[in-house]
């Protein structure tokens, strides 16, 4: 059964801070991984999606990394915002032909200004 | 553009009634998904329709039902309501061309279910 990790459950940092949010899956075989951010009581957006065939996607401030052998990733934020203040979420796609994602629980952020 | 309408946005319902929650796919997605989100929870999947036809399922209680209409629109039915069915609850939509698998899912604002 997949189960997806994230580490830190939160994090607090002051604006212009660059950081990283990382996300750990047990079974290897995904057809990819995407990206969320949920602020509070609200709905899904969509940051990055990255196939199991790439190493890494970026847009605008954001990185996403995958490396698919260790079951690992990371969302890079570069110059950190107040604006950025909410829950990141992971979710992977599975191999076979499974359609639902599988959630980690997030990392909640807080950028102070 | 256009994206994934949910409806009711809120919904307040007593224990042992029932509730129907519905979703409109962006136009053209021929897939739906319903995902559950408990209070602090990370969002779990129920059940998804491919072409009106169930294609996967998940967490799903026997007292929740749902079914994918021919314009592609989506109802979940959740019947003998429970305390513990409050949550917000996400519709996604997707394009699966010749059925393959679809690389994202577009989500809905979602439905905040609250059982009294």
């Amino acid at each position: 059964k997949q189960e997806v990790t994230q580490i830190p459950a939160a994090l607090s940092v002051p604006e212009g801070e660059n950081l990283v949010l990382n996300c750990s899956f047990t079974d290897s075989a995904i057809y990819n991984l995407q990206w969320f951010r949920q602020d509070p009581g609200k709905g899904l957006t969509s940051l990055l999606l990255i196939q199991s065939s790439q190493r890494e996607q970026t847009s605008g401030r954001l990185n996403a990394s995958l490396d698919k052998s260790s079951g690992r990733s990371t969302l890079y934020i570069a110059a950190s915002q107040p604006g950025d203040s909410a829950t990141y979420l992971c979710a992977v796609r599975a191999q076979g032909g499974s359609e639902k994602l599988v959630f980690g629980k997030g990392t909640k952020l807080t950028v102070n200004p | 553009a256009a994206g994934v309408i949910q409806s009711p946005r809120h919904l307040i319902k007593e224990k042992r009634e029932t509730a129907t929650l519905k979703c409109y796919p962006i136009p053209r997605h021929d897939t739906v998904y319903w995902y559950q989100q408990g209070p602090g929870q990370d969002p779990q999947f129920l059940i998804s329709f491919y072409e009106k036809m169930q294609s996967d399922k998940g967490s799903i209680p026997d007292r929740f039902s749902a079914q994918q209409f021919s314009d592609y629109h989506s109802e979940l039915n959740m019947s003998s309501l429970e305390l513990g069915d409050s949550a917000l609850y996400f519709c996604a939509s997707s394009l699966n061309p010749f059925g393959r698998v679809a690389d994202t899912q577009y989500f809905g604002p979602g439905t905040r279910l609250t059982v009294l």
